[in-house]
């Protein structure tokens, strides 16, 4: 079955690298995502990467995927006190029927930026 | 373009009662998805409708349920609520051609069941 897994707390100093770390389990994922929740709001969506890719890069965003182990990680250049929030790794796969439309995601890992 | 908008944005209500919650999607987006979030059980998949269909379904009784209109609006319903109903309930809209077309929420509906 489908299981996502987080690490739940990250603390940095502002202007330093966070690195956000994320597990999976389902093999035939298709594509992992990054979401990002502010307090009271939903989920805003950050990056995707498709499984056959190994990195993707965006701006401060720099998402790395390790197939063969089911690790994914979310990299946040020069973070900045807005960065904080709680991150969710989450995937989905192609498989049709039962994918259509579900996402699996993560506990959520709260990322708090020291000044 | 015009993001996701979930109404109402908060909802108290009492065990027994049901309760209706409204998404609409981004113009041109077909499918909607339901979520769930609790802070014991995170984020939990409900339903998805895609041209007023529904394609697929979580793990959620049957007190649960939804439809979707031709302009893709959809609604979900819970009849009967239980204090674990309390949550803040999700809707995704997404084009929906493939199965894994990314999905923009709205801002949740913060359901309270006294």
């Amino acid at each position: 079955g489908e299981d996502v897994e987080q690490s739940l707390f990250l603390s940095v100093r502002e202007g330093d690298s966070s690195v956000i770390n994320c597990t999976y389990t389902d093999s035939s994922s298709t594509y992992l995502y990054w979401y990002k929740q502010e307090p009271g709001a939903g989920l805003q969506l950050l990056t995707y990467i498709f499984s056959n890719m190994d990195m993707k890069q965006d701006q401060r965003l720099t998402v790395l995927l390790n197939k063969k182990d089911k690790h994914l990680s979310l990299r946040i250049a020069d973070t900045q006190t807005g960065d904080s929030a709680i991150y969710f790794c989450a995937e989905t796969t192609n498989a049709g029927g039962t994918s259509y439309g579900k996402l699996t995601f993560g506990q959520g890992t709260i990322l708090t930026v020291h000044p | 373009k015009a993001g996701v908008t979930q109404t109402p944005r908060y909802l108290i209500k009492t065990r027994g009662q049901q309760v209706t919650l409204s998404c609409s999607p981004i113009s041109g987006h077909r499918s909607v998805s339901w979520y769930q979030q609790t802070p014991g059980q995170g984020l939990q998949f409900l339903f998805e409708y895609f041209s007023e269909t529904q394609r697929n379904k979580g793990n959620f009784p049957g007190r649960f349920s939804g439809r979707q209109f031709s302009n893709s609006r959809s609604e979900m319903n819970v009849s009967t609520l239980e204090l674990g109903d309390s949550a803040l309930y999700l809707c995704a809209s997404s084009p929906g051609r493939r199965p894994n077309n990314e999905q923009f929420f709205g801002p949740g509906t913060r359901l309270t069941v006294l």
